[in-house]
């Protein structure tokens, strides 16, 4: 069945550090990909996705790449604020009406 | 306009008894999806609505879960006889459709069961 996996946090990085969260998957046929981010005390947000290889997706300074050579959508971020704080979910989209979603990794970007 | 909004926030009950969790989705979504968030875990899902089509049940982890939709409005998802392991958020999100459509996600419920 279709999977996602990322990579475990706490991520703790410093402000203006590059980000990158790993983000690999496997589905059958050709999914949709998406990252969620989930701040404190809020809903789950989208914050970009990709509908089909190469398709680079973006939102707020991050952005993830569709790699269907590695099956991968790593989230990157070049310089993070303290306000990037937060839970980053990874999930696909394989046809079947539900989302599937990695367990989340946590960034938590000190001053 | 209104997000997806659910209720109540939180919810402590104790082993064995009942609970109702109420979602109200975005006006004019015709889906609607319930998923579980347990500790430390990724989202597992556990009921989709469509329209008036029959709902998707697969997710639903045992017999003790279920849920109902009114029409394209609120649902319910209630779990009996609540057990430990049901301690989780909630979380509820409503679309425009069902693939390719953006899933709006509800702030959660967060159930303890003692």
């Amino acid at each position: 069945g279709d999977s996602v996996t990322q990579m475990e946090g706490p991520v703790t990085l410093s402000e203006e550090a590059f980000l990158t969260i790993n983000c690999t998957y496997t589905a059958t046929g050709y999914p949709s990909l998406f990252w969620y981010v989930q701040y404190p005390g809020e809903g789950l947000q989208l914050l970009l996705k990709a509908t089909k290889a190469d398709d680079k997706g973006s939102n707020k300074g991050f952005e993830a790449t569709y790699r269907k050579e590695t099956t991968s959508f790593h989230l990157e971020k070049g310089s993070v604020q303290v306000s990037d704080s937060a839970v980053y979910f990874c999930a696909l989209d394989s046809g079947y009406s539900t989302l599937t979603f990695g367990k989340g990794t946590m960034l938590l970007v000190s001053p | 306009g209104a997000g997806v909004s659910q209720s109540p926030s939180n919810k402590v009950t104790e082993k064995g008894k009942d609970v109702e969790l109420r979602c109200d989705p975005i006006s004019g979504h015709t889906a609607l999806y319930w998923y579980r968030q347990r500790l430390g875990q990724g989202l597992e899902f556990l009921i989709y609505f469509q329209g008036n089509s029959a709902p998707d049940k697969s997710g639903l982890p045992s017999d003790r879960f279920s849920a109902e939709r009114t029409g394209e409005s609120v649902s319910t998802l209630t779990i009996q006889r609540t057990q430990q392991e049901d301690s989780a958020v909630y979380l509820c999100a409503s679309s425009l459709g069902d693939r390719g459509h953006e899933q709006y996600f509800g702030p959660g419920t967060r159930l303890t069961v003692t």
